[in-house]
């Protein structure tokens, strides 16, 4: 079945540092991929997608592209701020909108 | 416009109690869903509906159950809680043609 790993968490930045979280998945055929982001106490927000092979998605200053010959989407960002402490999701969508979800990753940003 | 709205935040209830977790959303969305999240594991699908008068169950649906009588709600059903279900848990709709999903605050469940 469908599944995706990303990197454990938790990671702890300084602001103004370079931001990877990796993300991997296993799927059939071509899924949709996401990167979801949650906030203390809140729900889930979609921070940004890529719906087919080479395509990047971007939002908010974040970035990640969806590469198909290493099935990863990588979130990244290049200098983060204390504002993007949070709980980050990847996910992927390969049969009618269920979404698979990886496990979490927290990131605390110091000021 | 309210989106995904979720009641109650929180609930305590005792192992064989029955509740109702609503979920509402005024997006005119045909699909919406409920998910689990527990520490370390990320979300799980419990149930997801397609339109009025149709449910299916996802990855985790033993315990809950589900209908949809209007477009707009949503409820999930715990007829019997047992400590297992304590958990986080997330309703969601969709915008199909823009592929994305918009979830609730949430209702965070506690079964002793």
């Amino acid at each position: 079945g469908d599944s995706v790993t990303q990197m454990e968490g938790p990671v702890t930045l300084s602001e103004e540092a370079f931001l990877t979280i990796n993300c991997t998945y296993t799927a059939t055929g071509y899924p949709s991929l996401f990167w979801y982001v949650q906030y203390p106490g809140e729900g889930l927000q979609l921070l940004l997608k890529a719906t087919k092979a080479d395509d990047k998605g971007s939002n908010k200053g974040f970035e990640a592209t969806y590469r198909k010959e290493t099935t990863s989407f990588h979130l990244e960002k290049g200098s983060v701020q204390v504002s993007d402490s949070a709980v980050y999701f990847c996910a992927l969508d390969s049969s009618n909108y269920k979404l698979t979800f990886g496990k979490g990753t927290l990131l605390t940003v110091n000021p | 416009n309210a989106g995904v709205t979720q009641t109650p935040k929180f609930q305590v209830l005792k192992t064989g109690q029955s509740m109702t977790l609503q979920c509402a959303q005024d997006m005119n969305h045909e699909y919406m869903s409920w998910y689990r999240q527990d520490p370390g594991m990320g979300l799980r699908l419990i149930h997801y509906s397609v339109g009025a008068g149709i449910t299916d169950q996802g990855e985790v649906p033993n315990g809950y159950n589900v209908s949809r009588s209007t477009t707009e709600d949503f409820p999930l059903r715990l007829l019997s809680a047992a400590p297992s279900q304590t958990s986080v848990y997330f309703c969601a709709s969709m915008n199909i043609a823009a592929n994305e999903q918009f979830f609730g605050p949430g209702t965070r469940l506690t079964v002793l």
